[in-house]
């Protein structure tokens, strides 16, 4: 079991390029979410997913697009980098929202 | 979601017992109270969660106050491995709703 794994660990764009972070859980979790963390502050949710075709925002959506064409699978893509883009990703599943979620290890994300 | 205030640090000497409060007064009937924690830039790691009764599992143990206003999550021997950002976060215990992640608490262990 690898639990929630994310590509790239990190990476670097410049102002405009997109780009997509890769994100797959192999527990079969309904749930997915993706959040972002800033220097010094908490997690905040971007995305996240019900379901397999489901998706909903969450807190600062603006900026990224998500799809769950499959179980496994919630990628995150930044349309047109920012330098406010700068962060480090989280992805997590559950079996449900009320369950616990497991997070990933993160992907460091500098835009220049 | 209601919205919860910890310290924002404390610390604790290895082996004894850490005690890390949560304060969330304006809790809903429905609405769980969860705890997680992040090791340095790891992703964060669930520990514990209750909604009036006390829990304990092998990794920690949450006291809830009866009038559920406030609650404190013991690690009962801390290790150096347990230095880290711990949040406490109350949510709906159903639905598509999620997890607001504040600042937390920064527990830091000291041999």
């Amino acid at each position: 079991n690898a639990g929630v794994t994310q590509t790239p660990k990190f990476q670097v764009l410049k102002t405009g390029q997109s780009m997509t972070l890769q994100c797959a859980q192999d527990m079969n979790h309904e749930y997915m979410s993706w959040y972002r963390q800033d220097p010094g502050m908490g997690l905040r949710l971007i995305h996240y997913s019900v379901g397999a075709g489901i998706t909903d925002q969450g807190e600062v959506p603006n900026g990224y697009n998500v799809s769950r064409s499959t179980t496994e699978d919630f990628p995150l893509r930044l349309l047109s980098a920012a330098p406010s883009q700068t962060s480090v990703y989280f992805c997590a599943s559950s079996r449900a929202p009320e369950y616990e979620q497991y997070f990933g290890p993160g992907t460091r994300l500098t835009v220049t | 979601d209601a919205k919860t205030t910890q310290p924002p640090s404390m610390d604790c000497a290895e082996g004894r017992a850490a005690n890390l409060p949560c304060n969330h007064s304006t809790i809903s009937g429905n609405e769980y109270v969860y705890w997680y924690r992040q090791i340095h830039s790891q992703g964060p790691q669930y520990i514990i969660h209750g909604l009036k009764n006390n829990e304990t599992n092998e990794m920690a143990s949450l006291i809830i106050t009866e009038d559920r206003k406030s609650s404190t999550l013991i690690l009962p021997h801390a290790t150096l491995r347990d230095t880290a950002v711990y949040y406490c976060i109350v949510r709906v215990g159903t639905g598509a709703n999620n997890l607001f992640f504040g600042t937390g608490t920064r527990l830091t262990v000291i041999p």
